[in-house]
């Protein structure tokens, strides 16, 4: 069973609708959550980064973090088709020497005009 | 991309010749890392650096070596390629080991 996992997709909606992409992982450590999106052929790029539990918005984006179900949360309001990419999940115990980050395999994410 | 370039972007070589790969940055950052990413796997880690010289293994080491002489460039070497070692190589940074990364546009490199 994997660390960190992530349903492949692809999750299409259409222009407008409200995404709800989704981790669950295993490892109780886990303290830094991150989301990262990457577009197709490119390098992934960091969306929300949060520590421990509870919420963040950032305009059209929100991460929640539930670390009693071991769960955690992107939500996109208002989605736009330049929404359309892959969405990796990212965690970290962050008591390392570095920072070990393991991702999920990315949801990929197709929004429709 | 933050400051991160890789290089080459593409490459298609033989079963058993060496190859580098090299990463350059200009953000002055501290820690470098090397991941490949595949199907059904994400991104997973090869190796990473924390400074000049130091250097240590990830994830997915085993077939890889890395060399870091200057705070700018971190080179990833397969010293005999293989098939398996066909993927999407990302080089990220980050400026203190707390800090999240930042990744670079990837290498493609294919192993025939």
């Amino acid at each position: 069973q994997k660390e960190v996992e992530q349903d492949p997709g692809p999750l299409s909606v259409p222009e407008g609708a409200i995404v709800s992409l989704n981790c669950t992982y295993s490892n109780s450590a886990f303290q830094y959550f991150m989301w990262y999106r990457q577009y197709s052929r490119k390098g992934p790029e960091l969306l929300m980064y949060t520590y421990s539990s509870g919420n963040k918005e950032d305009g059209r984006f929100t991460a929640q973090v539930d670390k009693s179900s071991k769960y955690i949360s992107l939500f996109i309001r208002d989605s736009q088709p330049s929404d359309s990419a892959t969405y990796l999940c990212a965690m970290s115990e962050g008591n390392t020497g570095f920072q070990k980050l393991v991702f999920g395999t990315g949801t990929r994410l197709l929004v429709s005009p | 991309d933050a400051g991160i370039t890789q290089s080459p972007r593409h490459k298609v070589t033989e079963t058993g010749t060496p190859v580098t790969l090299r990463c350059h940055q200009t953000e002055n950052h501290r820690y470098m890392y090397w991941y490949r990413q595949d199907p059904g796997h994400g991104l997973r880690l090869i190796h990473y650096s924390y400074g000049v010289k130091d250097t240590d293994k990830g994830e997915v080491s085993d077939g890889y070596s890395v060399s870091r002489s200057k705070t700018e460039d971190f080179l990833l070497t397969l010293e005999s390629a293989t098939s398996s070692q066909t993927s999407v190589y990302f080089c990220a940074i980050s400026g203190t080991a707390q800090e999240t990364q930042y990744f670079g546009p990837g290498t493609r490199l294919l192993v025939l």
